[in-house]
This record gives C-alpha cells, sequence and structure tokens, in this order.
C-alpha cells in the first residue's frame, strides 16, 4: 500500500530535549516536506527537499532541521524544542507527473512541548 | 448552495444539498491549485487539482472554478453527504517551485 509514515504520532517532550519525528515513503517520490497546523492558520511548510540531499526553507523554519540522506525518508529535527513549537505535524511527499503534483500526507504527529 | 464569493471559516450544509467553499489565493504567479479535504484525526487528502489555463474542472460530484482575474477560487460539492463532513483547504503553488502555500481551511459541517 502507498502511504507516508510518520513517527512517532504523539509526543509529549520538556522545552530544550532534543527529539526527531521520522518520516518515511514508500512511492519512490523525488520531492518530500515538513507542515505544521495551527489553530486558524491552516498548514504552513517548515522545509522542503526536491531530491536526496537536496533540502530548502519554507516559510516557518526557525527552530526546525532536516535531512534526506535516502529517497525513502525526510526527518524533522527539533535541537531545542520550546514551547511554540508545540503543534501538529504533518510529513508530506509527491511527484510530478504531466504538470500535475499529488502531495500524499501522513497521518500526522502531535506534539506538546512543556 | 451557500453563499459565493466570501472565504468562510465554517460552512453548515444541510444533506442533499449543494456546497460551495471559497478561496481567495495572494500569489499571482501561482498557476497551479489543489483541493485539500482533512477529516478529523487525519492528514489533509487530494480532492481535486486545476491548472491556471483553464476555469473549471469536474471530479466525481466536485467541481473547481478558477477565476483569475480575482484571484479565487471555489470548490462545489453536490449532493452534500455526511462524508463530505471535514476541513477544506485550498492550496497554491508556481509550477517552477516547490513551495505549496495552504488557506486557512473551512470546517463543513453537514446537517442530517
Amino acid at each position: 500500500e502507498a502511504q507516508v509514515t510518520q513517527n512517532p504520532r504523539y509526543l509529549i517532550t520538556v522545552t530544550g530535549k532534543k527529539l526527531t519525528v521520522t518520516c518515511s515513503q514508500n512511492m519512490n517520490h523525488e520531492y518530500m516536506s515538513w507542515y505544521r497546523q495551527d489553530p486558524g492558520l491552516g498548514l504552513r511548510q517548515i522545509y522542503y527537499s526536491m531530491n536526496v540531499e537536496v533540502t530548502d526553507k519554507g516559510d516557518v523554519p526557525e527552530g526546525y532541521k532536516v535531512s534526506r540522506k535516502e529517497k525513502r525518508n525526510f526527518p524533522l529535527i527539533l535541537e531545542s524544542p520550546s514551547p511554540n513549537q508545540t503543534s501538529l505535524y504533518f510529513c508530506a511527499s509527491s511527484t510530478r507527473t504531466s504538470g500535475r503534483e499529488t502531495q500524499y500526507f501522513g497521518p500526522g504527529t502531535r506534539l506538546l512541548v512543556l | 448552495g451557500e453563499s459565493v464569493g466570501l472565504h468562510l471559516p465554517t460552512l453548515s450544509v444541510q444533506e442533499g444539498d449543494n456546497s460551495i467553499i471559497n478561496c481567495a489565493y495572494s500569489n499571482s504567479a501561482s498557476d497551479y491549485f489543489i483541493w485539500y479535504k482533512q477529516e478529523s484525526g487525519k492528514g489533509p487528502q487530494f480532492i481535486i487539482d486545476i491548472r491556471s489555463n483553464m476555469d473549471k474542472r469536474q471530479g466525481q460530484r466536485v467541481t473547481v472554478l478558477l477565476n483569475k482575474t480575482v484571484k479565487h477560487l471555489s470548490l462545489q460539492i453536490a449532493a452534500t453527504q455526511p462524508g463530505d463532513s471535514a476541513v477544506y483547504f485550498c492550496a497554491e503553488k508556481n509550477s517552477n517551485d516547490y513551495k505549496l502555500s495552504f488557506g486557512a481551511g473551512t470546517t463543513v459541517t453537514v446537517r442530517a
């Protein structure tokens, strides 16, 4: 089954304790992206990756890092989490076919930073 | 149908009626637009897309309309069903770019 998986699905942590949220896709997509979703703000792009070893900042990259060492994985790293990073996070992957680009989203990771 | 031309954060629709969800986009350079549906506890799911060289595209029970002059996008759902209850997001991008920008979303509630 074609899918995007994220782990963990729920996480409670404390300020300053480094954490990583993993994302993996099995569709051989070139493009992957991380979003955060906050009430009233919709989804905002944090980082994206066009292919292996190619990443770029989205609209809200501060406080986050990413890496793309393999095509299927795109982990999101919070080196020193702060309470304002409490949010719902989504990973997505996509490929372009005939000028169309369909993003497949993971199930989400709900993060609470105390 | 419901209000046209105005973005509403919530929309309540009688089962069987048609729904119209509006979205205003901001970037004149955007040439590709997508509607997503997000059910409670799940990630967004692709519904339908449209390129800027079109002004209308139809899918199964859904139609997307694009008005580039006023930078307005709408999603019409025919014969709305309880399973259509969700948050609907429009998204815009430029084909030469990888960034995808989402609107704030409209929560649709279907009344039995």
